[in-house]
């Protein structure tokens, strides 16, 4: 079955520090690949998708990045981290369809000081 | 633009008690509609959702929905509310035009004993 899995569960960091979050999956091949960002636990905004490695679409301009060095690898990141990006990270995978379900990590509650 | 709308933000009911919790949806193309529910500082996991066919889909844990085309609507239902049903519930929609998924703005649902 598939699995995955997402590092911190939480992160508290300064102003201006930087970020790196990880998610991985198990159990299945070229998934695609999903970062979304939920504040104050209500809507979700994705901010990007990945159909395979290296490739990495972005839906809201703002100071993070992602990577996919991996196939079953997606990593979330910031040279400088501003209070406003706050807020419980959520990672997600599905099979390459549009009508598949996509399935969605423990996510990572990162507090910005 | 596409959207999904969850009119309520809290919805009540006691145990035992039918419940419904209320989607609308606007899309281009041909929808592909989802529930999620999400308990505390956790990510959502999938409930059920429709792709075609049938109107009526059952899903995880008891609960169903009904795709009405007409209203552009999606409302989950159960027959009888149990208390560990109490969480948060997002709607969700993507379409045959974008494989992009949206999502509602959730509705929390407390079941009282």
């Amino acid at each position: 079955s598939q699995t995955i899995h997402q590092w911190p569960a939480t992160l508290v960091q300064p102003v201006g520090s930087p970020l790196s979050l990880e998610c991985t999956v198990e159990g299945t091949s070229n998934p695609n690949l999903y970062w979304y960002r939920q504040a104050a636990g209500r809507g979700l905004q994705l901010l990007f998708y990945s159909v395979g490695i290296g490739q990495i679409s972005s839906e809201v301009p703002q100071n993070l990045s992602a990577s996919r060095p991996q196939d079953r690898q997606f990593i979330l990141s910031s040279k400088k981290l501003l209070l406003s990006d706050s807020g419980f990270y959520l990672c997600a995978w599905s099979v390459q369809a549009i009508t598949d379900t996509q399935y969605f990590g423990p996510g990572t509650r990162l507090t910005v000081l | 633009a596409q959207s999904v709308a969850q009119p309520e933000d809290q919805v009540n009911v006691a145990e035992g008690n039918p419940l419904t919790v209320k989607c609308t949806y606007s899309v281009s193309g041909n929808p592909y509609l989802f529930w999620y529910v999400q308990y505390p500082n956790r990510g959502l996991q999938f409930l059920l959702k429709y792709i075609t066919g049938d109107n009526l889909v059952k899903g995880s844990y008891g609960f169903e929905a009904e795709f009405n085309k007409s209203q552009t609507s999606f409302h989950l239902k159960k027959p009888s509310a149990l208390v560990s049903d109490s969480a948060l519930y997002f709607c969700a929609a993507s379409s045959s035009n974008t494989g992009k998924l949206i999502f509602g703005q959730g509705t929390t649902l407390q079941v009282k004993p």
